[in-house]
């Protein structure tokens, strides 16, 4: 089955800095990988998902890459804000119905 | 609108009690999910139906019993829980159940076993 390795798993940066999170991943047939926010007390929101016919995709701040060859993708949070603390989680495809999580990375934007 | 909704937002119950959580989804989705997260841990996946049927049970014990009465609605059970089943419970919801479907969250239930 899949396995997702995510890191790191805490990471603080100041406010307006870049946060980088790097996901790999086992299985060369998996073709979608989503990022999720949660926020303390809330579930996951779907902030990001990149599929595999494309390298990079941009939303504003927010950006995902991916390499299929050496299997791993990456979230890229470029000007962070206060309000982008959380937990972000990767995942990828696990067989036809599920999808395994990353660890998860503890990220704290400093004012 | 890409909104799941879980009641209730807390529970707290005894060893002994039962009790249900609810989830709804009005985005035509065809799958919808049971995960449970422990603090500081992924969610881990109990439970999918697909098509109002379910399509996987992850082994989990029986005292947790899913229920899909339509493609809107989950029902999740609870009997006879432990302490250590105190967790967040999410639904989840996704357009027919892929991988490669977006899943889609609720706020969750916070569960404590007392």
């Amino acid at each position: 089955g899949e396995n997702v390795e995510q890191h790191p798993s805490t990471l603080s940066v100041q406010e307006g800095d870049s946060a980088v999170i790097k996901c790999t991943y086992s299985d060369s047939a998996s073709n979608y990988f989503p990022w999720y926010k949660q926020e303390l007390g809330k579930g996951p929101q779907l902030i990001i998902d990149i599929r595999s016919n494309v390298g990079e995709k941009k939303d504003q701040r927010i950006a995902v890459t991916l390499n299929k060859t050496a299997k791993h993708f990456s979230l890229h949070i470029t000007e962070t804000q206060p309000e982008d603390s959380a937990v972000y989680f990767c995942a990828a495809p696990q067989g036809y119905q599920k999808v395994t999580f990353g660890t998860g990375t503890k990220l704290q934007v400093i004012p | 609108d890409t909104e799941v909704t879980q009641t209730p937002k807390h529970l707290v119950m005894g060893m002994t009690n039962k009790k249900s959580l609810k989830c709804e989804q009005h985005m035509g989705h065809r799958a919808m999910y049971w995960y449970k997260q422990k603090a500081k841990k992924p969610p881990e996946l109990m439970f999918v139906y697909s098509y109002e049927k379910l399509s996987i049970n992850e082994s989990v014990p029986s005292r947790f019993s899913p229920e899909c009465p339509n493609s809107s609605l989950l029902n999740l059970h609870l009997h006879a829980l432990q302490p250590e089943d105190s967790a967040l419970y999410l639904c989840a919801s996704s357009l027919q159940g892929m991988g490669v479907d977006t899943q889609y969250f609720g706020p969750g239930t916070r569960l404590t076993v007392l």
